[in-house]
């Protein structure tokens, strides 16, 4: 069946260091790929997505491309804030786009001053 | 725009009582879904509902039921809790068209005793 995986967490970096965490899904057809965010105490908040091969997301400084070829989604930010602290799960939107997403484990992110 | 309301917001249960989550959204969407958040397993789908009147199992359907009581509300309910159901649960919405935002709550803190 379809499937997410993510890079083990946590992930710890300096303020203003650049972020890659690694997505990997394995479905049939083609799939809408997502990546959200979850701050302490809070729900799932939408960070970016992308519905096809090839289609980069991007917001608030974070983007990721569509990878048919590579079957990725790897979420990407040039320069990160303490802010930026949070878990950041990858998913995808399965095959029949029914909009019951299949999520990665969630890899968690700390910014350190 | 209170967007998806879930309550309570922390429950502690004994073992073999009951209990509903009660789930609403205001965003006029079509179909909406219960989610489970245990450690190092990011979200898994309990139930969905694509529209009033349908419901039908996610992933982890054992032990739950739901109503989708009008457009609006979806309530979860667990008739007799078990410590394996202790996690947060999340409530979510989102309209129909392939690659549509899944709009989640804020969370349920379920704890069983």
């Amino acid at each position: 069946g379809d499937s997410v995986t993510q890079m083990e967490g946590p992930v710890t970096l300096s303020e203003e260091a650049f972020l890659t965490i690694n997505c990997t899904y394995t479905a049939t057809g083609y799939p809408s790929l997502f990546w959200y965010v979850q701050y302490p105490g809070e729900g799932l908040q939408l960070l970016l997505k992308a519905t096809k091969a090839d289609d980069k997301g991007s917001n608030k400084g974070f983007e990721a491309t569509y990878r048919k070829e590579t079957t990725s989604f790897h979420l990407e930010k040039g320069s990160v804030q303490v802010s930026d602290s949070a878990v950041y799960f990858c998913a995808l939107d399965g095959s029949s786009n029914t909009g019951k997403l299949i999520f990665g484990q969630g890899t968690t992110l700390q910014v350190k001053p | 725009n209170a967007g998806v309301t879930q309550t309570p917001k922390f429950q502690v249960l004994k073992t073999g009582q009951s209990m509903t989550l009660q789930c609403a959204q205001d965003m006029n969407h079509n179909s909406m879904y219960w989610y489970r958040q245990d450690p190092g397993m990011g979200l898994r789908l309990i139930y969905y509902s694509a529209s009033e009147g349908t419901t039908d199992k996610g992933e982890v359907p054992n032990g739950y039921n739901v109503s989708r009581l009008n457009k609006r509300e979806f309530s979860l309910r667990l008739e007799s809790a078990a410590p394996s159901q202790t996690s947060v649960y999340f409530c979510a919405s989102s309209g129909q068209a392939p690659g549509n935002t899944i709009y989640f709550g804020e969370g349920s803190w379920l704890t069983v005793v």
